[in-house]
């Protein structure tokens, strides 16, 4: 079954730098990988997606990630982060070959301090 | 012109009572989900329906029934609730079930 790791609980970063959330990946296919961001008490929001072709996949809000299939890992990256990116984001991946269901990770907190 | 959208949003009940939970999408997407966020946010899925049909059923207590009447609806019915029900409850749809998901606002179901 597929599975998610996003490594790190919290992370946190100054207003203006870059900003960078962890995820890797397990599948026995190819993976459709997902962004996703939720701000307090709201739903989830989709950022961005890789499914096939570039490894940089660019999303909503400056975001973007590296689909890195040696490494099994889709970082999500931004070059200057807000403070309205402070929230919770989650990595999600699904399997090519079939299985419907989408494994989210654990979910990152991300502070971003002014 | 919300595109997922829950009711309620929030649920106090008692132990043992029988609750619902409506969800409706206007995006004419063809697969609807269920979801469940403990409190420490960690999210399962629980029901999938596409164009009616229920495509994937996790190993979730039989006391929860979805029920999807047509494509833009998926309800959720829980009998005899217990503490451990108490979460917040997304509905989401996709196009397909290999696209991305919109997420509802949630309801947050606390059981007393």
């Amino acid at each position: 079954a597929q599975s998610v790791a996003q490594p790190e609980d919290q992370v946190n970063v100054a207003e203006g730098n870059p900003l960078t959330v962890k995820c890797t990946y397990s599948v026995s296919g190819n993976p459709y990988l997902f962004w996703y961001v939720q701000y307090p008490n709201r739903g989830l929001q989709f950022l961005l997606k890789y499914i096939t072709g570039d490894n940089l996949v660019k999303g909503s809000y400056g975001f973007e990630a590296e689909f890195n299939k040696s490494q099994t890992s889709f970082h999500l990256k931004k070059p200057s982060a807000l403070v309205s990116d402070s929230a919770l984001y989650f990595c999600a991946v699904r399997d090519y070959y079939g299985n419907n269901r989408l494994a989210f990770g654990k979910g990152n907190q991300v502070v971003v301090i002014p | 012109d919300t595109a997922v959208s829950q009711t309620p949003k929030y649920l106090v009940t008692q132990m043992g009572n029988d609750k619902s939970i409506k969800c409706e999408q206007n995006l004419g997407h063809d697969t609807m989900y269920w979801y469940k966020q403990d409190s420490k946010k960690f999210l399962k899925i629980m029901f999938s329906y596409n164009n009616k049909e229920l495509i994937i059923n996790e190993t979730v207590p039989n006391r929860f029934s979805p029920k999807s009447p047509d494509k833009a609806h998926l309800n959720l019915h829980i009998n005899s609730l217990e503490l451990g029900d108490s979460a917040v409850y997304f509905c989401a749809s996709s196009p397909t079930y290999d696209n991305e998901q919109f997420f509802g606002p949630g309801t947050r179901l606390t059981v007393l």
